[in-house]
């Protein structure tokens, strides 16, 4: 079974925009990632956050990480065509297991 | 082009053959990974190697299922007796071991896409 769930499953927003998706997981975890996904391809690495950081950034990318409501929000700002992918958060449980569980994505489309 | 590279990109094989993939990593990662990954959904672990080592299979690994890494390089996923419910798209990622983390990004390939008639 797969340990997060992304919110919404489906976003649509204007280029210029920003997009907003949730993930919430159901165990403790030692570290949380989310990738991009662009249709059929292979998975990119976006960002990291481990358990004991609330928030990160990169570039026009914000994630949030609160362990107290096992959920975490990735951000983007000023939202470009290219940004069209499906988004996944992936947790990492323990320091020493380093198979992720990721959940089923968030589908983000942005039109021009 | 260093990233991680599979092979083939796409398969297309009769109910009860078998196939194997390829996967070959960035060439410092000693870490390896297979994901499997079907339509609308997240990647699913599948089984990691450190080196040549397979540490850990998960439950989504039937007996059909085989991976290897020789040698701690290129690696190679097998699935005997194909059955329609193995359609999917087979992940391959690589990660380095880092001294000072204990958890890294994973490097992802492009997947191999396969189709169970």
């Amino acid at each position: 079974s797969q340990q997060g769930e992304e919110d919404p499953q489906a976003l649509s927003i204007q280029e210029g925009e920003n997009a907003t998706m949730n993930c919430s997981y159901k165990t403790s975890i030692n570290n949380l990632q989310w990738y991009r996904q662009n249709s059929g391809r292979g998975l990119v690495h976006l960002i990291l956050i481990r358990s004991n950081e609330r928030e990160k950034h990169s570039g026009r990318l914000r994630v949030t990480l609160d362990t107290s409501k096992k959920s975490s929000s990735l951000l983007i700002t000023a939202s470009r065509a290219a940004d069209t992918a499906s988004y996944f958060c992936a947790t990492g449980l323990r320091s020493n297991d380093y198979k992720l569980s990721f959940g089923a994505g968030t589908t983000v489309t942005v039109r021009a | 082009d260093t990233g991680v590279s599979q092979n083939p990109r796409h398969k297309i094989t009769k109910r009860g053959q078998n196939v194997t993939f390829r996967c070959d990593p960035i060439s410092e990662h000693n870490r390896l990974y297979w994901y499997r990954q079907t339509l609308g959904q997240g990647p699913e672990f599948l089984t990691y190697f450190q080196n040549e080592a397979q540490l850990e299979k998960s439950r989504l690994l039937s007996d059909r299922f085989s991976a290897e890494r020789p040698k701690g390089s290129f690696s190679t996923l097998e699935i005997q007796r194909t059955e329609q419910g193995d359609s999917a798209m087979y992940l391959c990622a690589s990660s380095p071991t880092e001294y000072w983390s204990s958890y890294n990004e994973q490097f992802f390939g492009p997947g191999t896409r396969l189709t169970v008639l």
